[in-house]
């Protein structure tokens, strides 16, 4: 009954580093997100995978690559961090449809030193 | 950007009172609607979709008002656990994006 992991929960960067956020959901979904959320502002949308093999930028990409390994992994890669990235990372998945809810990891707690 | 626009609040409500609040969104063609709960540093969950001719689930009622592009959400008989962030999700349908409201913080006192 695992639903959507993101690992890890927290972490700490140095400005300039770089890491990747893993996402794994076991509901067999097809569709695939990944949003940030900083404090007084709705989730925004950095990318997200329509389908196993599609990969769409969303609302704000800049800064971050994504692969959609397979099916279920849908990872998040910050290439060079900056301050202006530290935020809470949600990972969530869909099945895809009319009126379909999206279900969310725990989320990431990312801060930027 | 399209627009959802959320009262922020907080709202401070005694236990057992009803509740309101509303959500505005700017785009007409928008086809689907959800108020979802988030408590403090956790993920967000759905709470219900938001149909065309109203729906309840228990205590709560959600309302869509295509006309005046709101949708409304009503909590009766308030708990202390219904004390959350709620956030207000259109989907406009194009393409695969949810656009989030910032949320509206309601907190039960006892």
């Amino acid at each position: 009954n695992a639903g959507v992991t993101q690992t890890p929960k927290f972490q700490v960067l140095k400005t300039g580093q770089s890491m990747t956020l893993q996402c794994a959901q076991d509901m067999n979904h097809n569709s695939m997100y990944w949003y940030r959320q900083d404090p007084g502002m709705g989730l925004r949308l950095i990318y997200y995978s329509a389908s196993e093999g599609t990969t769409d930028k969303g609302e704000v990409p800049n800064g971050y690559n994504v692969s959609r390994l397979n099916k279920r992994e849908f990872s998040l890669r910050l290439e060079s961090a900056a301050p202006s990235q530290t935020s809470v990372y949600f990972c969530a998945s869909e099945v895809t449809g009319y009126n379909q809810p999206q279900h969310f990891g725990d989320g990431t707690r990312l801060s930027i030193l | 950007r399209k627009e959802v626009e959320q009262d922020p609040g907080p709202f401070n409500v005694p236990e057992g009172a009803t509740v309101a609040f509303n959500c505005t969104y700017s785009n007409s063609a928008s086809q689907s609607f959800f108020w979802y709960r988030q408590d403090c540093r956790k993920e967000p969950k759905l709470l219900m979709s938001v149909y065309s001719s109203g729906n309840e689930d228990g205590r709560f009622t959600a309302q869509l008002n295509r006309a005046s592009q709101y949708i409304s959400l009503l909590i009766r008989d308030s708990k202390l656990s219904d004390s959350a962030t709620y956030l207000c999700v259109v989907n406009e349908g194009s393409n695969y994006q949810l656009i989030w409201g910032a949320g509206t913080k309601l907190i039960i006192k006892p």
